[in-house]
């Protein structure tokens, strides 16, 4: 049980372009979902966290306008990256939680390559 | 100074070996704690939750020190398998997850 599905798993795309990811839960109504980025040989590191029908509450430093963020259901959240650009290139995973205090199931990450 | 600090490793050891790592954390006010996995270029794993009095799963065994702000990971009998990233992973009193950068582990045969 417990299953994050996350699209699409790659992207390789132009300076400019949107680009949307996708992060379901397969087998459960997530409360609350959370968008990581994490850069190579360094940590996972939150950007946003997301509950359904409310707005984004983003990290310090995150650009709420730079990366949209809709959880438009228990199930569906979805971070747009706009206008990316090369130093937007990361590994980019979602986790969702069906309460407060528990564990995080991840999404399998969308790795994000800006040309 | 980092809010969960971990030795990065790697780990080399053979098959069989135990091996330990260990991970502290800088706010006492954080409330759960897990130990994730990482394999390279894949999401984080749970492998399991930490406990005060300790919890065991198999050939892992996790213990968390409240006073020194101290989480330990031992890992028996190492497997080829059992090669990947080790997550430090500190859930702070608004349910948020801080990630350690991780300790790598190499088994090799």
């Amino acid at each position: 049980g417990a299953v994050v599905s996350q699209h699409p798993s790659w992207v390789i795309c132009k300076s400019g372009t949107s680009v949307k990811i996708e992060c379901r839960s397969l087998d459960f109504q997530a409360t609350t979902m959370f968008w990581y980025r994490q850069f190579p040989k360094k940590s996972l590191m939150l950007m946003a966290t997301s509950n359904e029908g409310s707005k984004a509450t983003y990290e310090q430093g995150v650009e709420k306008d730079k990366f949209l963020i809709n959880h438009a259901s228990l199930t569906l959240s979805t971070l747009t990256v706009t206008s990316a650009h090369p130093e937007d290139s990361s590994f980019y995973i979602c986790s969702a939680i069906q309460g407060l205090n528990q564990p995080q199931h991840f999404g399998d990450g969308t790795r994000l390559s800006i040309l | 100074r980092k809010e969960v600090e971990q030795d990065p490793g790697p780990f080399n050891v053979p098959e069989g070996a135990t091996v330990a790592f260990n991970c502290t954390y800088s706010n006492s006010a954080s409330q759960s704690f897990f130990w994730y996995r990482q394999d390279c270029r894949k999401e984080p794993k749970l492998l399991m939750s930490v406990y005060s009095s300790g919890n065991e799963d198999g050939r892992f065994t996790a213990q968390l020190n409240r006073a020194s702000q101290y989480i330990s990971l031992l890992i028996r009998d190492s497997k080829l398998s059992d090669s990947a990233t080790y997550l430090c992973v500190v859930m702070d009193s608004s349910y948020k997850l801080i990630f350690g950068s991780g300790t790598r582990l190499l088994v090799r045969p």
